[in-house]
């Protein structure tokens, strides 16, 4: 139980266009899902917190115009990067939960490369 | 700012043997704190949780510590194999969100 489904797995855009990220909780109803970005090497660091219904609580210094998120429903959020330029070259990755003090379930990521 | 930090960047171990991974954080709001298996272009896996009103917890071969005192926090891997080679993240819950510590990458030698 608990699957977290991400897609696409891999992207590779050119710089000025758009791209979009889904995450769906399969088994569960996540009340919240988090999005996380990683670099080589490094942690994970927490973009954003989505919960279903409302809006996007996003962390400092990350651009809420450039990181569209939309949690539509229990099972699904979505990122956008738009306007991608190569600096948002990254492994994304986002998770679900579906109370506070539980683990969260994680999707297994999607590599954005841009071109 | 606050964070989860950990002690050492890589561990490498012999088959067979046990393995203690370390970690500090700083945040005293923290109540629950989770380790986490990560292996090459993949997402984070759930190993084990415990709440701050705990010091132990046991699961399949690992077990994890909290020492609160210290804001200390340690997972054991019993019998480390081949497959238990990944990245180590401890993860700490404040404020309804997780944050990961720097990682400690686990190399297991035949």
């Amino acid at each position: 139980g608990a699957v977290v489904s991400q897609h696409p797995s891999w992207v590779i855009c050119k710089s000025g266009t758009s791209v979009k990220i889904e995450c769906r909780s399969l088994d569960f109803q996540a009340t919240t899902m988090f999005w996380y970005r990683q670099f080589p090497k490094q942690s994970l660091m927490l973009m954003a917190t989505s919960n279903e219904g409302s809006k996007a609580t996003y962390e400092q210094g990350v651009e809420k115009d450039k990181f569209l998120i939309n949690h539509a429903s229990l099972t699904l959020s979505t990122l956008t990067v738009t306007s991608a330029h190569p600096e948002d070259s990254s492994f994304y990755i986002c998770s679900a939960r579906v109370r506070d003090r539980e683990p969260l379930h994680f999707g297994n990521g999607t590599r954005l490369t841009v071109t | 700012g606050e964070s989860v930090g950990l002690h050492l960047p890589t561990l490498s171990v012999q088959e067979g043997d046990n393995s203690i991974i370390n970690c500090a954080y700083s945040n005293s709001a923290s109540d629950y704190f989770i380790w986490y298996k990560q292996e090459s272009g993949k997402g984070p896996q759930f190993i084990i949780d415990i709440r701050s009103n705990m010091d132990k917890r046991q699961g399949q071969r690992v077990t994890v510590l909290l020492n609160k005192t210290v804001k200390h926090l340690s997972l054991q891997i019993a019998a480390t194999q081949p497959g238990d080679s990944a990245v180590y993240f401890c993860a700490e819950n404040a404020y309804y969100k997780l944050s990961f510590g720097a990682g400690t990458t686990v190399t297991v030698r035949a």
